[in-house]
């Protein structure tokens, strides 16, 4: 079974526009972390944001939010006024467990930001 | 440097040869991962080294493919016989293995066995 689901191989969005990036998980853990990464054509992969699961409250960084269900095990990333620059893949990966560091790694999704 | 650090950036092998990738993590960090990405596909796991622990090599997709760490440092991936499935885009990261640290990602080695 996947353990991290990116629902949205594809998505096209107007610049200027919020845009929601879909991610679902599945752990059994209580202790876990969630990151978002972007990768842009040039191929290197940018750090954008975590969440970890006893967070109260959903993570921000400038323009890039997590919206965090537990209860749901989703933990999408919006990102606010979306700009040309934002075209890009973008991987959601989590972190389980207290005695294993391995990153589990969604598909990605491939946003294009129109003009 | 301040950053994850890989060689070549780009390497290009015929069928057959055996070829070398060099990973620096970031100074400190004791846990690494190599990953393979085929033009517009995911990351896919190869090998994880966590300080001493033996290392998770569970993604390695056959025995042409082998990676060590010296010294919990610098990692090499090796494979050899190349084959033309072999040509991806091969991709280092660092981190300090908590819950709640992101992995640094190097630039990759663009491999093409031709």
């Amino acid at each position: 079974a996947q353990k991290i689901t990116q629902t949205q191989p594809g998505m096209f969005v107007q610049e200027k526009e919020a845009v929601t990036l879909d991610c679902t998980y599945d752990t059994s853990d209580q202790s876990y972390g969630l990151f978002w990464y972007k990768q842009p054509s040039s191929g290197e992969m940018i750090f954008l944001i975590y969440q970890g699961s006893y967070d109260e409250q959903n993570a921000t960084e400038g323009r890039y939010s997590l919206n965090f269900q537990k209860a749901r095990k989703s933990a999408n990333l919006v990102i606010s006024a979306s700009q040309l620059g934002d075209s890009a893949m973008y991987f959601c990966a989590m972190r389980e467990g207290d005695s294993n560091y391995q990153l589990i790694w969604g598909a990605g999704t491939k946003l294009i930001i129109k003009p | 440097g301040a950053g994850v650090s890989q060689s070549p950036s780009n390497k290009v092998t015929e069928k057959g040869k055996d070829v070398e990738l060099r990973c620096d993590p970031i100074s400190g960090h004791t846990a690494l991962y190599w990953y393979r990405q085929s033009l517009g596909q995911g990351l896919e796991f190869l090998i994880y080294f966590q300080g001493n622990s033996a290392p998770d090599k569970s993604g390695l997709p056959s025995d042409r493919f082998s990676a060590e760490r010296t010294g919990g440092s610098v990692s090499t991936l090796t494979i050899q016989r190349t084959q033309q499935e072999d040509s991806a885009v091969y991709l280092c990261a660092s981190l300090i293995p908590n819950r709640n640290t992101e992995a640094f990602f190097g630039q990759g080695t663009r491999l093409t066995v031709v």
